[in-house]
This record gives structure tokens, sequence and C-alpha cells, in this order.
């Protein structure tokens, strides 16, 4: 079964850091781009970061450049989204999503809880 | 950046109606747009890509259509188990931008 699980996510305080983890399995994961969603509470979808098949490339919204780092090792079939500087505003459920081609996101994870709080 | 208007924000109809949602891009995207289904609480799914391809294993009572700047999505005889919210999404350019969204709810 292709499937996408998501995980790391958690209560951190303003200014801290979290990594999350997408583990990819039913496909072949080195083959795919790869994306990283949020969803404030009550809010819509909102695209953070993408990364190329190998690694070598990568994508941010301007709203997390420079705070948030997306990564891939595809020897462990498992995406990274490495997040600094948290803000309050970074509270959302991430989603991570495969690339199926022209940009057709066509399997996603169940989502992981981020919430910044003191 | 790219911005969808999707309209309405929210629908209401009755089972067996047609329902229609619209999306306009505040620029020309072609044919890069895709609609995603998503229900309360759970991920979003993929519906229609490139405009008016139906997604493998989505219903045929699902479709999407236009290009350039505006986009059309057709329910064509609701079901109670489409009662979800509804997004557009351009992969255009960088960066990808969604809809607002469209909350579908049964009269």
């Amino acid at each position: 079964e292709v499937q996408l699980v998501e995980s790391g996510g958690g209560l951190v305080q303003p200014g801290g850091s979290l990594r999350l983890s997408c583990a990819a399995s039913g496909f072949s994961f080195s083959s795919y781009w790869m994306h990283w969603v949020r969803q404030a509470p009550g809010k819509g979808l909102v695209w953070v970061s993408r990364i190329n098949s190998d690694g070598s490339s990568t994508s941010y919204a301007d709203s997390v450049k420079g705070r948030f780092t997306i990564s891939r090792d595809n020897a462990k079939n498992t995406l990274y989204l490495q997040m600094n500087s948290l803000r309050a505003e970074d509270t959302a459920v991430y989603y991570c999503a495969r690339d199926g081609g022209t940009s057709s996101w066509d399997v996603w994870g169940k989502g992981t809880t981020v919430t910044v709080s003191s | 950046d790219i911005q969808m208007t999707q309209s309405p924000s929210s629908l209401s109809a009755s089972v067996g109606d047609r329902v229609t949602i619209t999306c306009q891009a505040s620029q020309d995207i072609s044919d890069h747009l895709n609609w995603y289904q998503q229900k309360s609480g759970k991920a979003p799914k993929l519906l229609i890509y490139d405009a008016s391809n139906l997604e493998t294993g989505v219903p045929s009572r699902f479709s999407g259509s236009g290009s350039g700047t505006d986009f059309t999505f057709t329910i064509s005889s609701l079901q109670p188990e489409d009662i979800a919210t509804y997004y557009c999404h351009q992969y255009e350019s960088l960066p990808y931008t969604f809809g607002q969204g469209t909350k579908l709810e049964i009269k």
C-alpha cells in the first residue's frame, strides 16, 4: 500500500525547534518530488516547501524561508522538515505530499500537529 | 504570487443537485490547476489534475474544466459522501497557492 506517515509534531515554545519526518512506503520514494503543506486551525491549505527527487533542489514559501529546511534520505525513504525559530503563526497541521507528476499531489499523509505556544 | 479566488466560500445543496465551484487565477496559469477534496479532520484528496483530468478511482460525477484564468469544478449529482471542503490549487509558478476553499453542505 502506498503510504506516507508524518511524525515529530508537538508543543513547542516560540523560538524553539522541531523536526518533522514523513516515512514513505509502497512506492519508489527516490523517484518522486515531495512537498510539505500546512493548515492552520480552521484555515485553508498553504504550501510550505518542496524538494526534488535527489534532494539537490529545494524551494520555500517566503513565510518560512531562512527558518525551515526541507531534506530527504532516500536510503531511509524519509522526508524531513527542520523547523527553527518557530512562531505562533506556524501552528498548524503539517502534511507531506507526493508529487505524482505535473504537480498532481496524489498521495498525502494524515498530518502531524505543531503547536507553538508559551 | 498568483492569487486564486474561489467561489462560493460555502454552498448548501440537496442530494442529486448539480454543484459548481469556480476558481479564478490572478494571471494566466494555462491548465496548471488541480482540485482537492478535504473531509473534516482528514488529509486532502486529489480529484482533478491538469484542470480536467479525473484522478484514478475518483467517481465520474466529478469533473473540471477551464484554462487560462477561469476554472470550474462540477459535481453532476451530489451524494451525501461528497460533504467536504474543496480547494483549487495552481502549480504554474512558485509559490504554489490554493483557493480559500468551498465548504459544501447538504441541504
